[in-house]
């Protein structure tokens, strides 16, 4: 099925640095949303946005809605170790269809 | 907590039998997204239905297939199991045709042996 481009693939970190992931695609979505999934779990909602240039924050996380509507962008700051996990973008065109990432992997050094 | 259940939590079977998974949007949710993940992949489309009738097929096998009853709650049924069916299988909801927000049960792990 069709797949969003998530980069980076994977990534390790030391604690306390600032991360930095995107999703790009080749079509307009309405909705941005931003999973974080922990081994053998569901993948749990962090943040939606819903306009471009849209700004939207949870905690240390920040995520921001492209202006092309087009990709979109997932900040974590200061890491700990339980940021470890895989995240997933997810774009929505209306109408039932999502796009799901590629995932990216992300592993804290302490 | 999302509010999305799912029976069971873990499913050992053998090749060739059928299982039924089954799930239970948030409540007021009309839409019901099924997903299988095998190892270490991404999200798979399967199946999605709104208020009880199907809506949006992605890459589901003719083994597979699915409903969703009057009380919203939906089964997702596997016959025929291969070796290749064991993975995880999410169900989600949303509250309609044009709301963005999609939330995740904690899923249904098979195993086939």
């Amino acid at each position: 099925g069709q797949q969003l481009n998530q980069s980076p693939q994977s990534m390790f970190i030391q604690e306390g640095e600032d991360v930095s992931m995107n999703c790009t695609s080749s079509s307009i979505f309405n909705t941005w949303l931003w999973y974080k999934q922990d081994p053998g779990e569901g993948p749990v909602l962090l943040i939606a946005l819903y306009k471009a240039g849209e700004l939207t924050s949870n905690g240390r996380l920040t995520a921001q809605f492209g202006i092309t509507r087009k990709d979109s962008f997932l900040n974590i700051s200061a890491s700990i170790p339980s940021d470890v996990g895989i995240y997933f973008c997810a774009g929505f065109s209306g109408t039932y269809k999502y796009i799901f990432g590629t995932g990216t992997r992300l592993k804290v050094l302490a | 907590d999302s509010g999305v259940t799912q029976t069971p939590k873990h499913l050992i079977t053998a090749t060739g039998q059928r299982v039924t998974l089954r799930c239970s949007p948030r409540s007021g949710d009309l839409s019901v997204y099924w997903y299988q993940q095998s190892l270490d992949q991404g999200l798979q489309f399967l199946i999605q239905y709104y208020n009880g009738e199907e809506r949006a097929k992605g890459n589901i096998l003719e083994r597979f297939s699915a409903q969703q009853f009057p009380d919203l709650h939906s089964e997702l049924n596997l016959s025929s199991l291969e070796l290749g069916d064991s993975a995880l299988y999410f169900c989600a909801s949303s509250s309609g045709p044009n709301t963005g927000e999609l939330f995740f049960g904690e899923g249904s792990r098979l195993t086939v042996l």
